[in-house]
């Protein structure tokens, strides 16, 4: 089975700290998202890289920045981080081709930014 | 992508089949229809895509009109366990580039109820 492994389930933080949250894929797929989660607002998509080195930005990147250094690693990073990116973050892989099924998740970074 | 319409809240007894409706008006040729679930407090799962023909595999079957314009999951046996929400998407099958993102709409929220 495809692994997508964040690399904590729950974090808190304060105002103003800069925060990273990982991921690990372990089937050499390509690409890679990082969502954001809120009640009512469903599922939204920051940033994501389709190779190494490679990032695009979602739909609302404000305030984010990834990092893909290797292909099996995607980074996102809060510079400062602030209330309102208090949410549950997920992220996800899926290959280029062949991708049937598109996108396997991981079980999400619930953040908390006090 | 093509935008979906899905109800917002379903209920289903256990034990029988839940019925998961989908419009999709304006699909394209070339456009899928995909099925995710997410169950609380979880990362979403894939469950099956189509494109024309009806699908099935070990958790659900998929029915798509022949005009294409709407569809339906549906579980065969629901248990407690499938109450979860469940999100509809139309896109093409492949995930390159800067095509490689997943949009997810708000979903159907199904309670399965003893």
């Amino acid at each position: 089975d495809v692994k997508v492994t964040q690399s904590s389930r729950y974090l808190v933080k304060r105002t103003g700290e800069k925060v990273f949250l990982e991921c690990v894929q372990d089937m050499d797929h390509e690409n890679m998202f990082w969502y954001r989660q809120d009640p009512g607002l469903g599922l939204r998509l920051i940033y994501f890289s389709y190779d190494v080195k490679m990032k695009e930005k979602g739909d609302i990147p404000e305030g984010y920045s990834v990092s893909r250094e290797k292909k099996e690693r995607f980074s996102l990073i809060l510079e400062s981080a602030s209330t309102n990116q208090t949410s549950m973050y997920l992220c996800a892989s899926s290959l280029s081709t062949g991708a049937g099924y598109g996108y396997t998740f991981g079980s999400g970074t619930r953040l908390t930014v006090v | 992508d093509a935008k979906t319409t899905q109800p917002t809240s379903m209920d289903c007894a256990e034990g029988r089949a839940a019925n998961l409706p989908c419009n999709h008006s304006t699909i394209s040729g070339n456009e899928y229809v995909y099925w995710y679930r997410q169950i609380h407090s979880q990362g979403p799962q894939y469950i099956i895509h189509g494109l024309k023909n009806n699908e099935t595999n070990e958790m659900a079957s998929l029915i798509i009109t022949e005009d294409r314009k709407s569809s339906t999951l549906i579980l065969p046996h629901a248990t407690l366990r499938d109450t979860a929400v469940y999100y509809c998407i139309v896109r093409v099958s492949y995930f390159t580039g800067t095509a490689s993102k997943l949009t997810f709409g708000t979903g159907t929220r199904l309670q399965v109820t003893l």
